[in-house]
């Protein structure tokens, strides 16, 4: 059965630094693409950027390029987003979902249940 | 800055029929934007229904479907049911793995 499984609700300051994972299961993890979305209180969904396992080839939304990175570990299967400094505006759901790609096709299929990132001084 | 457009609200009725629409500021929606399709309800993680198009999951319902129409993405569902209420959102492909979610649906059924 594939799984995605993110780490727990967050409640940080200001200007703290954070690291929320992925970690998926039950199928070859470099074989498929992670990206992330963000999702603010009350608002829709939002792309942030997207790492590809294998090679860690990873590509950014021009919106959140320079204000998170997102990374991931092979050896167990998990994928990362991170944070150096964080503002308030940061408080939101953050949601990791599978791709799987060819030219042919493209599917964002399985999600993690969300964490819940909460910045407050 | 590329915006995908979608219906901000529908209404229709239990067993009624309803298109949702997603729209490129760049021009027309080809399979080329590999459309999916997303549906998330209150306090859930969002749950795929379509991909590239009209392609379903193994766990999407046979009453949804999706096309091109009109130059847009659509997401039909025929024979509405009351647990279909909920928010829709379409995510559009811009090529170099850059992608782009529609502001989102709310689907009433009343």
């Amino acid at each position: 059965e594939v799984q995605l499984v993110q780490s727990g609700a967050e409640v940080k300051k200001p200007g703290e630094s954070l690291k929320i994972s992925c970690k998926g299961s039950g199928y070859s993890f470099t074989s498929y693409w992670i990206g992330w979305v963000r999702q603010m209180p009350g608002k829709g969904l939002e792309w942030m950027g997207i790492i590809y396992p294998g090679d860690s080839d990873t590509r950014y939304s021009p919106s959140f390029q320079g204000q998170v990175t997102i990374s991931a570990d092979k050896s167990i299967s998990t994928a990362y987003l991170q944070w150096s400094s964080l503002k308030a505006s940061d408080t939101a759901m953050y949601y990791c979902v599978r791709r799987d790609y060819s030219g042919s096709y493209s599917n964002f299929d399985y999600w993690g249940q969300g964490t819940l990132v909460t910045v407050s001084s | 800055q590329t915006v995908v457009t979608q219906e901000p609200s529908l209404t229709v009725s239990p067993g009624g029929t309803v298109t949702l629409t997603c729209a490129s500021s760049t021009g027309a929606v080809t399979s080329g934007y590999y459309p999916n399709w997303f549906q998330q309800k209150p306090g859930q993680a969002p749950r795929a229904l379509i991909y590239s198009t009209s392609n379903k999951h193994s766990w999407t319902p046979a009453r949804f479907s999706g096309s091109l129409l009109g130059g847009k993405a659509a997401l039909t569902l025929s024979g509405v049911q009351p647990e279909d209420e909920a928010e829709y959102y379409c995510l559009l492909y811009y090529g170099g793995a850059q992608q782009v979610f529609g502001g989102g649906t709310k689907l009433t059924v009343l």
